[in-house]
């Protein structure tokens, strides 16, 4: 069955450390892969998203993700965190399909 | 250019009692989506909707849950009678085109509470 696995419930760093929130997948052939936020008391924002080519996808607000097919990852980075980076970051995948399956979402806490 | 809308923002009711959920996807936009969190869990898929069809209703967890969108405008999500286990967070999502490639805008949600 196709799920995606965020193994930490929360991930704290201190401003200006750089930032890792992990996601793994399992799903079979090719997927397309989506990195959501939510802000408090706001929706899902989109982030990035990988379709193909290369491996390294940037997005809003200085973000980047790595694919890596061997490892089955999508791992969130971003070389310099902001206090304002506080918020619930999803992963997500897709595979033939429109709908989204997410993970359960990891709580990223910046500390000033 | 307006984001998707969802209204109410929250819903307290009793067990037993109906709630209809709406959701105003943006403008132009065929495609609507309407997922649910449960408390700490993933986001799950409910429906989707392709203007006024539903395209996949296999995320609908049984027939309590009567999703419609007449027009193929804005959504609605009913839930009657409504069990403790259906609270949680309603997301609507709405896309320009469907298929894996394009990304769901998302609304703000509808915090169901059933009490």
């Amino acid at each position: 069955a196709q799920s995606v696995a965020q193994p930490e419930d929360q991930v704290n760093v201190a401003e200006g450390n750089p930032l890792t929130v992990k996601c793994t997948y399992s799903v079979s052939g090719n997927p397309y892969l989506f990195w959501y936020v939510q802000y408090p008391n706001r929706g899902l924002q989109f982030l990035l998203k990988y379709i193909t080519g290369d491996n390294l996808v940037k997005g809003s607000y200085g973000f980047e993700a790595e694919f890596n097919k061997s490892q089955t990852s999508f791992h969130l980075k971003k070389p310099s965190a902001l206090v304002s980076d506080s918020a619930l970051y999803f992963c997500a995948v897709k595979y033939n399909t429109d709908k989204l399956i997410f993970g359960t979402g990891t709580r990223l806490q910046v500390f000033p | 250019e307006a984001g998707v809308t969802q209204f109410p923002s929250h819903s307290v009711i009793e067990k037993g009692q109906t709630v209809t959920l709406r959701c105003d996807p943006i403008s132009g936009h065929d495609n609507l989506y309407w997922y649910r969190r449960v408390m700490g869990k993933e986001i799950k898929f409910l429906l989707h909707f392709v203007k006024e069809s539903k395209q996949d209703e296999s995320g609908m967890p049984n027939n309590r849950f009567l999703a419609e969108r007449t027009g193929g405008t804005y959504s609605t999500l009913k839930v009657q009678p409504a069990e403790l286990e259906d609270s949680g967070v309603y997301f609507c999502a709405s896309s320009q085109q469907g298929g894996a490639l394009y990304e769901q805008y998302f609304g703000p949600g509808t915090r169901l509470t059933v009490t």
